[in-house]
C-alpha cells in the first residue's frame, strides 16, 4: 500500500536559517504529492503540490520538487521566520482524488527569534 | 467562500458513552471526507464520501462508528461506544469533483476528542 516518510521532528531553528524537511513515499503507479502545514489552533491547508515528475510546487517561500528516482519530495525554504513555525505534512493521492491521502506523521517546526 | 465548518471543536466524554462530530462541507463540493489524527500522527483516513454515497470505509471501524451524508451536504460521524483509544482529533474535508485533474481537498479545524 502507500506509505509516506518524514524526517523525525522536533526541528529547531534560527530566523533566517535554511529549512529542508526530508519526505520519501512508496505508491503504486504515479500519485500525485503535498505539503500541508498546520498552524496552531488552525486546520490542516495545502501549502503546495507536485502531480508529475520533476514538477516543482511552490508557496509563500516554500519549494518542493517530485523526484520520481529518489521518490522524494523534500520541502525548503531559504530563510525561515517565525511565522513559519508549525506542524508540516507529506501526503500523497492518486491523481484526480486529491482527499484522499496518505499523510506522514507531521515535523514539527519552531522559528526562533 | 466559506469553510468546512465541523463542530463541536472540543469534547469530553467517558468511555462507553456515544458522541457524534458534525461537518458541513464547501458549498458544491461532492466528495467528503472523515479523517482521524491521533496525537503525534498524520491524519488517517475513516470514510470518503461521494455525494450521499459511501465511496471508502475501508478503515472504519463498523461495530462502533457510523457515518452518513443525508442528502449529500452535511454529513454526521457517531461513535458507540467510545473507548479509550478513540482519543483523537476528527478532521472533515471536501473537495470538487475533478475531471483528469487534482482536486485540492480543503480540511476543517476539527474536533478534538477525549475519552476518560
Amino acid at each position: 500500500g502507500n506509505s509516506v516518510t518524514q524526517m523525525e521532528g522536533p526541528v529547531t531553528l534560527s530566523e533566517e536559517a535554511f529549512l529542508t524537511i526530508n519526505c520519501t513515499y512508496t505508491a503504486t503507479g504515479y500519485p500525485s504529492l503535498f505539503w500541508y502545514v498546520q498552524y496552531p489552533g488552525e486546520g490542516l491547508q495545502l501549502l503546495l503540490k507536485a502531480t508529475k515528475a520533476d514538477d516543482k510546487g511552490s508557496n509563500k517561500g516554500f519549494e518542493a520538487t517530485y523526484r520520481k528516482e529518489t521518490t522524494s519530495f523534500h520541502l525548503e525554504k531559504g530563510s525561515v521566520q517565525v511565522s513559519d513555525s508549525a506542524v508540516y505534512f507529506c501526503a500523497l493521492s492518486g491523481v484526480s482524488n486529491a482527499g484522499k491521502s496518505t499523510f506522514g506523521d507531521g515535523t514539527t517546526l519552531t522559528v526562533k527569534p | 467562500e466559506a469553510g468546512v465548518a465541523q463542530s463541536p471543536r472540543y469534547k469530553i466524554i467517558e468511555k462507553r458513552q456515544s458522541v457524534a462530530f458534525w461537518c458541513n462541507p464547501i458549498s458544491g463540493h461532492a466528495t467528503l471526507y472523515w479523517y482521524q489524527q491521533i496525537l503525534g500522527q498524520g491524519p488517517k483516513l475513516l470514510i470518503q464520501f461521494q455525494n450521499n454515497g459511501v465511496v471508502d470505509d475501508s478503515q472504519l471501524p463498523k461495530d462502533r462508528f457510523s457515518a452518513e451524508r443525508l442528502k449529500g451536504v452535511d454529513s454526521t460521524l457517531k461513535i458507540q461506544p467510545a473507548k479509550l483509544e478513540d482519543s483523537a482529533v476528527y478532521l472533515c474535508a471536501s473537495s470538487s469533483t475533478s475531471l483528469g485533474g487534482v482536486a485540492e481537498a480543503f480540511f476543517g479545524q476539527g474536533t478534538r476528542l477525549t475519552v476518560v
